[in-house]
C-alpha cells in the first residue's frame, strides 16, 4: 500500500491554470475510475473536490476538473484564485478494496 | 446538513489503548459506509479503515491491521475506532468520513491522538 505519487509543490499566478499529477499503479489508479481529489486549507478538514475521476460535488466550481491516463490521474485548476492556495490530495480505490492517498501537493498562488 | 463529530482523542502512553467515536447527524447514518483517516503533524492524509453500512465488511491499511478495529452502532448513529498497542507513529489527527461513490465526501473536524511516554 504505497502512497500515490504527487509533486510536493506547484505554483501559478492568478488567472492561470495548473495541473497536479497523481501516479499510482495498475492496482489502484490504473484499475478503476474511482479516483477522488481533496482540498485542505491549514487547520481545516479536507474537502472533496472531485469524485469518480471527473465528477464535482454540488458547490464545487467548474474551474476544478479531473482526468486520467493509464496509471496517472490529474487535477486541473483553471482561472487560479487566491483562495485556491491550499494542499491537494488524490485518493484511489484499490484492488484490495482499500483506499490510498497521495502524498499531497502544496499549491502556491503567487 | 450532514455533520460528523469525532471524540475520544487524548494523550496516551505507548502500548496502551484508546477508543475514538464519531457521531453522525443530518443523514441516514445506517445507509452509508464510513471511513477513518488520519494526519500526522505536518504530514499528509492517510486512509486507515473502512466499514460497510451494515458493518459486515471491514478493510484496513497495513499500518494498522491487527491493532485497530473499526465498528459501528447504527442505532446510535456512531462509528468507533478501537486502537490497541499504540505507537508514537500513531500520533495524528483522526478524522471520520462518510463514503459516497468510493470517495470520502463529508469529514468531521478531527480529534487529536498523541502517543507519548
Amino acid at each position: 500500500q504505497s502512497a500515490l505519487t504527487q509533486p510536493a509543490s506547484v505554483s501559478g499566478s492568478p488567472g492561470q491554470s495548473i495541473t497536479i499529477s497523481c501516479t499510482g499503479t495498475k492496482s489502484d489508479v490504473g484499475a478503476y475510475n474511482y479516483v477522488s481529489w481533496y482540498q485542505q486549507h491549514p487547520g481545516k478538514a479536507p474537502k472533496l473536490l472531485i469524485y469518480e475521476l471527473t465528477n464535482r460535488p454540488s458547490g464545487v466550481p467548474d474551474r476544478f476538473s479531473g482526468s486520467k491516463s493509464g496509471n496517472t490521474a490529474s487535477l486541473t485548476i483553471s482561472g487560479l484564485q487566491a483562495e485556491d492556495e491550499a494542499d491537494y490530495y488524490c485518493c484511489s480505490f484499490t484492488t484490495a478494496n482499500t483506499r490510498v492517498f497521495g502524498g499531497g501537493t502544496k499549491l502556491a498562488v503567487l | 446538513q450532514v455533520q460528523l463529530v469525532e471524540s475520544g482523542g487524548a494523550v496516551v502512553q505507548p502500548e496502551r489503548s484508546l477508543r475514538l467515536s464519531c457521531v453522525g447527524s443530518g443523514f441516514s447514518f445506517r445507509s452509508y459506509a464510513m471511513h477513518w483517516g488520519r494526519q500526522a503533524p505536518g504530514k499528509g492524509l492517510e486512509w486507515i479503515a473502512f466499514i460497510s453500512y451494515d458493518g459486515r465488511e471491514k478493510y484496513y491499511s497495513d499500518s494498522v491491521k491487527g491493532r485497530f478495529t473499526i465498528s459501528r452502532e447504527n442505532s446510535a448513529n456512531t462509528l468507533f475506532l478501537q486502537m490497541n498497542s499504540l505507537r508514537p507513529e500513531d500520533t495524528a489527527i483522526y478524522y471520520c468520513a462518510r463514503d459516497d461513490v468510493y470517495s470520502l465526501n463529508y469529514w468531521g473536524p478531527g480529534t487529536l491522538v498523541t502517543v507519548s511516554s
